[in-house]
């Protein structure tokens, strides 16, 4: 089926402001992960959702952010009260199951002014 | 924390000439996987080699992997300019997320 798609592709906001970024995994991936990328910079984790397991939060940067997975599929991940350096690229991935290749959305870049 | 470590950072080759990325890791590791990325937005999958595996190829790809001392390399033979891209590796710890590394910069001069 289809691939991993991401919405919005683009995301413009101000500082202070709350966003969502959405991401539908492909069909039957029991996996879902968030990442964050910089420009240049490699891939920071985020969170990461395994079947009806809690999730890995480890890897948020603060409590301004979030991301829940309804019903094992879509995935939402928010950030409140935005500040400029959340600007970057937001990722999702998912997999069969969590030693397995990862497959990417084609990423939502936000830009906070 | 993170684990794949890739070198060179940034590459330059003519087109025809071979590349050759390495990558090396600290823990470990169930598997070691490779992954392209064009223009800053998603990866792609290259290749997955397992902790029992020395080598391992497709296409144009080879990747090995030498658990003793916790490296892979991954090599682009006869490479295009369409080969251009960000290679990352990435290290599977076993039931924990994959650990990215922050890639190496590949440029493919036509």
């Amino acid at each position: 089926g289809a691939g991993v798609s991401q919405s919005p592709s683009n995301k413009v906001t101000e500082k202070g402001k709350d966003v969502e970024l959405r991401c539908d995994p492909i069909s039957g991936h029991t996996a879902l992960y968030w990442y964050r990328q910089s420009l240049g910079q490699g891939l920071e984790f985020l969170i990461y959702f395994q079947g009806n397991s809690a999730p890995d939060k480890s890897g948020l940067p603060s409590d301004r952010f979030s991301a829940e997975r309804t019903g094992g599929s879509v995935s939402t991940l928010t950030i409140q009260r935005t500040q400029q350096e959340d600007s970057a690229v937001y990722l999702c991935a998912s997999s069969l199951r969590t030693s397995r290749a990862q497959y990417f959305g084609p990423g939502t870049r936000l830009l906070v002014l | 924390s993170q684990q794949g470590e890739e070198d060179p950072q940034a590459l330059s080759i003519q087109e025809g000439e071979n590349a050759t990325m390495n990558c090396s890791y600290k823990t470990s590791i169930n598997n070691l996987q490779w992954y392209r990325q064009n223009s800053g937005r998603g990866l792609v999958h290259l290749i997955l080699i397992r902790s029992n595996e020395r080598e391992k190829h497709s296409g144009r790809l080879r990747v090995t992997l030498d658990t003793s001392k916790k490296s892979s390399s991954l090599l682009i033979t006869a490479s295009r300019a369409a080969d251009t891209a960000s290679y990352f590796c990435a290290t599977d710890p076993g039931n924990t997320p994959l650990v990215f590394g922050k890639g190496t910069r590949l440029s493919v001069i036509a």
